[in-house]
């Protein structure tokens, strides 16, 4: 398996412009989370999905942000509209369907908001 | 919000020395987990500790665990060039499969 998957690996914006982080799983993990890492507050985690489905999204900033798992193979995370603040490097991440397993991360998505 | 913290935030070493990194967390857990993050990568996997479980090896790693003080440490024996990296600890509460990381220590390993 090639492992987890992100694309774009940069993205650069302009303020306002919608933003869209595609991310691609290992295959037959049933977890999936979106996180984002900034010097200032460190790795936190925005939501995350369950065989697909939204289990927390507490982690979300505001209503900007919002996340899709359209199937157990696609998530995207989109922000509408973007804004300087959200600059930062937003990971993925799948684990299996049990606990006691460890999380596998992809490269990351450096989104810099101009 | 971060559920642990790592102390030291920053550790400069000699190669050949060992490192010992700490971490604190607040609430119950399943298990804590130890991660490494080259710059500009992304984290990877370096062991995980159940909440029953004191000790564990692997490699140059040993983890502890002390749920009573809500604590764990990462030791790297003959640390090398190569190890410099930061690292993190990261929990899992017994409901959910929620992954929450602490603020992470960076470790500089002198050759």
């Amino acid at each position: 398996d090639a492992g987890v998957i992100q694309s774009p690996r940069h993205e650069v914006t302009e303020m306002g412009q919608e933003v869209t982080l595609r991310c691609k799983p290992i295959s037959g993990h049933d977890y999936l989370f979106w996180y984002r890492q900034t010097m200032m507050r460190g790795l936190e985690l925005l939501i995350y999905f369950n065989n697909n489905v939204p289990i927390d999204d507490s982690g979300m900033p505001e209503d900007r942000f919002s996340a899709k798992m359209p199937n157990a193979s696609f998530s995207t995370l989109k922000i509408q509209p973007s804004e300087p603040r959200d600059s930062a490097v937003y990971f993925c991440a799948s684990s299996p369907g049990h606990r006691n397993t460890e999380a596998f991360f992809g490269q990351g998505t450096r989104l810099t908001v101009v | 919000s971060q559920q642990g913290e790592e102390d030291p935030q920053a550790l400069s070493i000699q190669e050949g020395e060992n490192a010992t990194m700490n971490c604190s967390y607040k609430t119950s857990i399943n298990n804590l987990q130890w991660y490494r993050q080259n710059s500009g990568r992304g984290l990877v996997h370096l062991i995980l500790i159940r909440s029953n479980e004191r000790e564990k090896h692997s490699g140059r790693l040993r983890v502890t665990l002390d749920t009573s003080k809500k604590s764990s440490s990462l030791l790297i024996t003959a640390s090398r060039a190569a190890d410099t990296a930061s690292y993190f600890c990261a929990t899992v509460r017994n409901a959910g499969n929620m992954l929450t990381f602490g603020g992470g220590t960076r470790l500089m390993v002198k050759p």
